[in-house]
């Protein structure tokens, strides 16, 4: 079935550093992909996505391109600060079927140190 | 638009009670997810609603969780004879739409002592 693999954290990082969280997948077909962040306390909120091969989704500073050729999705930020620590999750959709769910990878979680 | 809300925030109940969840949609969003997050992993699919329609249940789902959404709008999710294992955060999420993002609640999160 669908899955999505992300790297282990946690990740520690200084302010003003670059960030790049990796992010896998298998799917069938053409999935659109998803970049989720948890604040501590908070729910989840979408980050950025992509629904075809090349695009880049960009949101707040943070850049992922959907890569078909290496079924990647790597999250990046050039200058990471203290309040982007956070859970942050990649997930896939496959629009192929009825119930069109959310597939998560198991977070990675980001503490970034002043 | 008041965001997907769900009650309670917390729930702690001893092993063998029943609990159940409370999920409201933002309006108008016909689909309905709900999902449970443990510890150090993502959320993992449970249940999903198209209206009132349960259209697909996971094999997480075992007979002790029910879930329904009676009239298309607001969703519960019960457990029956919690367990331990069943400590985890619940979330549930809704869209308006086949292709359109999902919005999640800030979860329920039960303790089973």
């Amino acid at each position: 079935g669908d899955s999505v693999t992300q790297m282990e954290g946690p990740v520690t990082l200084s302010e003003e550093a670059f960030l790049t969280i990796n992010c896998t997948y298998t799917a069938t077909g053409y999935p659109s992909l998803f970049w989720y962040v948890q604040y501590p306390g908070e729910g989840l909120q979408l980050l950025l996505k992509a629904t075809k091969a090349d695009d880049k989704g960009s949101n707040k500073g943070f850049e992922a391109t959907y890569r078909k050729e290496t079924t990647s999705f790597h999250l990046e930020k050039g200058s990471v600060q203290v309040s982007d620590s956070a859970v942050y999750f990649c997930a896939l959709r496959n629009y192929g079927g009825a119930t069109n769910k959310l597939i998560f990878g198991t977070g990675t979680l980001l503490a970034v140190q002043p | 638009d008041t965001g997907v809300s769900q009650d309670p925030r917390h729930k702690i109940t001893k092993r063998g009670q029943n609990v159940t969840f409370r999920c409201d949609p933002i309006s108008e969003h016909n689909r309905l997810y709900w999902y449970r997050q443990t510890l150090g992993q993502g959320p993992e699919f449970l249940t999903y609603f198209q209206n009132e329609a349960q259209l697909e249940k996971s094999r997480l789902l075992s007979d002790r969780f029910s879930a329904e959404r009676p009239k298309g709008s607001f969703s519960t999710l019960e457990i029956q004879r919690t367990e331990q294992g069943d400590s985890a955060m619940y979330l549930c999420a809704s869209g308006p739409g086949l292709n359109s993002p999902l919005h999640f609640g800030n979860g329920t999160r039960l303790t089973v002592t």
